[in-house]
């Protein structure tokens, strides 16, 4: 399996309060992503970085920011939550996205509870 | 717009094959990817086509038609440890990955 943590495993946390969720990984892959998991939904990507302090928006940006400072690490962060964001996130890695035969590999996942 | 189509829920029984449908409409095509995911766990990744036909690895084989936006997973001999959540996604023109919703996959002995 690859090296991927993510941290904490499970948080519930108050409306308007900020929250960090790290992504830790081993492999030295270029590539890191946050996804958001909800029932009824695909994956949703949030935020991507393609090397350090590289970082892209995705599909569900808003309210999200991003920060990678080393290649090993992948911060994300919501600066007030709200209950809609309450939801599994998932980290995950991939050496390029440009063909199949380097899929991403999935952290273990948080899930996030905003009451 | 961009799409991807699975049936929410299949159910079969143990020892049987299962087909698991996917459409798909993405702005550019770069392939087709299929996870797995048991309930409460990480997608692990099973398979990837990108040229039309079919791609065989062990008991699970997986189908592509470019010209018509559409794959299957085919699970064969099926066992009780294949109840999971089938994800379909497929990789776009900005090699970023459109996903399903997922099939979930019922067991039956």
């Amino acid at each position: 399996d690859a090296g991927i943590t993510q941290s904490p495993r499970h948080k519930v946390t108050e409306t308007g309060t900020p929250v960090t969720l790290r992504c830790h990984q081993t492999e030295n892959h270029r590539y890191m992503y946050w996804y958001r998991q909800d029932p009824g939904h695909g994956l949703r990507l949030i935020h991507y970085s393609y090397g350090v302090k590289d970082t892209d928006k995705g599909e569900v940006s808003d309210g999200y920011s991003v920060s990678r400072s080393k290649t090993e690490d992948f911060l994300l962060t919501l600066e007030s939550a709200t209950s809609s964001q309450t939801s599994v996130y998932f980290c995950a890695i991939s050496e390029s996205p440009g063909t199949g035969t380097d899929t991403q590999y999935f952290g273990p996942g948080t899930r996030l509870t905003v009451l | 717009g961009q799409n991807i189509d699975q049936p929410t829920e299949m159910t079969a029984t143990e020892g049987a094959i299962v087909q698991i449908n996917c459409t798909y409409q993405t702005s550019g095509f770069n392939g087709l990817f299929w996870y797995q995911q048991h309930a409460g766990e990480a997608p692990t990744f099973l398979s990837y086509n990108v040229l039309d036909g079919l791609e065989e690895k062990g008991r699970f084989s997986s189908f592509l038609s470019r010209s018509k936006g559409y794959s299957y997973l085919l699970l064969k001999e099926l066992q009780m440890k294949d109840s999971a959540s089938y994800l379909c996604a497929s990789l776009d023109s900005n090699y970023q990955l459109i996903w399903g919703a997922g099939t979930k996959l019922i067991i039956k002995p």
